[in-house]
């Protein structure tokens, strides 16, 4: 299984400013993607974070308010714009490539964000 | 689009007990599901997977059932423990797009 860390684990931001979330994975890996859990909640997709283009974003999230890189197939990052109250979540970067046939996704830690 | 939720919120079990959890699902073209773990603070672990060509399969205490029919899918843990309170989630793939789309999650609490 893929080894994801993230950074920071756990922040407390400030309204209206932004904050970039770390994805560090110990092997390369095709598929990357991000997912918010707000308080309480279930895991909602972001995106999929494709090495070399653009992001492919899911309905509800924009590239203005959370754009992501992917340098590379170890490495992506998730900045939260503009913060509000309601970007208070646990931002959780995923990696996909099991050896398994059914491409189990594995997952980090998660960042804990607070937004006063 | 794919849902995927879940009946209980909450279950308590007693230690030793078998714990059921169950899922449902609403976009049959899922070719496969997989259930999560989550404990406090950490990130969802896998527990098991499922192939929508399949109608059970058994791991180390625990079994997951597909019931296609009725779009329904469990969880079940045998003797449960206190190590197994956590949140599960099960969640639905959708080859078109390789996207996992989660349910609603029940939170397990093992009394001792």
């Amino acid at each position: 299984s893929a080894v994801i860390s993230q950074k920071p684990s756990r922040d407390i931001c400030q309204r209206g400013t932004s904050l970039t979330i770390q994805c560090q994975v110990d092997s390369q890996v095709t598929m990357m993607f991000w997912y918010r859990q707000q308080p309480g909640q279930s895991l909602t997709l972001i995106a999929t974070a494709n090495q070399g283009s653009e992001a492919t974003y899911e309905s509800g999230f924009v590239i203005d308010k959370f754009p992501i890189s992917r340098p590379n197939l170890t490495f992506s990052t998730l900045t939260v714009s503009n913060m509000s109250p309601e970007d208070s979540s646990i931002y959780l970067c995923s990696v996909g490539g099991g050896a398994k046939n059914t491409g189990e996704l594995f997952f980090g830690e998660g960042s804990r964000l607070t937004v006063l | 689009g794919e849902s995927v939720g879940l009946h209980l919120p909450t279950l308590s079990v007693q230690e030793g007990d078998n714990s059921i959890i169950n899922c449902a699902y609403s976009n049959s073209a899922s070719d496969y599901f997989i259930w999560y773990k989550q404990e406090s603070g950490k990130g969802p672990q896998f527990i098991i997977d499922i192939r929508s060509n399949m109608d059970k399969r058994q791991g180390q205490r625990v079994t997951v059932l597909l019931n296609k029919t009725v779009k329904h899918l469990s969880l079940q843990i045998a003797a449960t423990q206190p190590g197994d309170s956590a949140v599960y989630f099960c969640a639905g793939h959708l080859a078109a797009g390789n996207k996992l789309t989660f349910g609603g999650g029940t939170r397990v609490l093992v009394k001792p």
